[in-house]
């Protein structure tokens, strides 16, 4: 079983670049999340989609765009990276809400310069 | 303003001793609180949660402790092994869909 899967692991960007995350589960999860958490920080949410074709923006979306055509795929797309959007990157998905905890990918570390 | 907080950001025990990691909220409303897991280089797991109709949760050396009154819970780990050293979260359940919102993590040492 996969659960959740994050890619790329590691990546530098220039800034001013764009890049997507991919993350993608095979759990059938219905809720899925993007989360950011910076040194010293608990877990910040930036997106999250309740089902395919539902998307909604949590705490901290600026400089973030999201998708969700299938129930599987969830990508976060950056548009002209910044180097406050250096952080770790955690999808997660959960079959409903609350009273179920999150699957979380391995993270994605994200360094712009 | 921080909904969950986790006041201390690091915790060292000796292997065998009881471990006590606390988190404080500020939100009444909030129903449903989970204890996160998280080694290096890995996302976080899930530990274990309670309800806000309980008081007590346990689950093998692990026990969850809901105080509602002082909006106050604490995660107990009896005995600590040094394979329970990581950085643990309190979350609880506060956004519209019911999302989660992270404390900042106490990391845990535990020490042979």
């Amino acid at each position: 079983n996969a659960g959740v899967t994050q890619t790329p692991k590691f990546r530098i960007l220039k800034i001013g670049q764009s890049m997507t995350l991919q993350c993608t589960q095979d759990m059938n999860h219905n809720y899925m999340y993007w989360y950011r958490q910076d040194p010293g920080m608990g877990l910040k949410l930036i997106y999250y989609s309740v089902g395919a074709g539902i998307t909604d923006k949590g705490e901290v979306p600026n400089g973030y765009n999201v998708s969700r055509s299938t129930t599987e795929d969830f990508p976060l797309r950056l548009e002209l990276a910044a180097p406050s959007q250096t952080s770790v990157y955690f999808c997660a998905s959960s079959y409903a809400d609350r009273f179920y905890g999150y699957t979380f990918g391995s993270g994605t570390r994200l360094t712009v310069v | 303003d921080q909904q969950v907080k986790q006041n201390s950001p690091s915790l060292s025990v000796q292997e065998g001793r009881i471990s006590i990691l606390n988190c404080d909220y500020t939100n009444s409303m909030f129903d449903y609180f989970l204890w996160y897991k998280k080694y290096p280089a890995e996302g976080p797991t899930f530990l274990i949660s309670i309800s806000s109709i309980k008081d007590k949760n346990e689950d093998g050396r692990f026990t969850v402790f809901l105080n509602k009154s002082a909006k106050h819970l604490s995660l107990h780990i009896v005995p600590s092994q040094p394979g329970d050293s990581a950085v643990y979260f309190c979350a609880a359940n506060g956004g519209s869909q019911g999302n989660l919102i992270f404390g900042k993590g106490t990391k845990l040492s535990v020490k042979p």
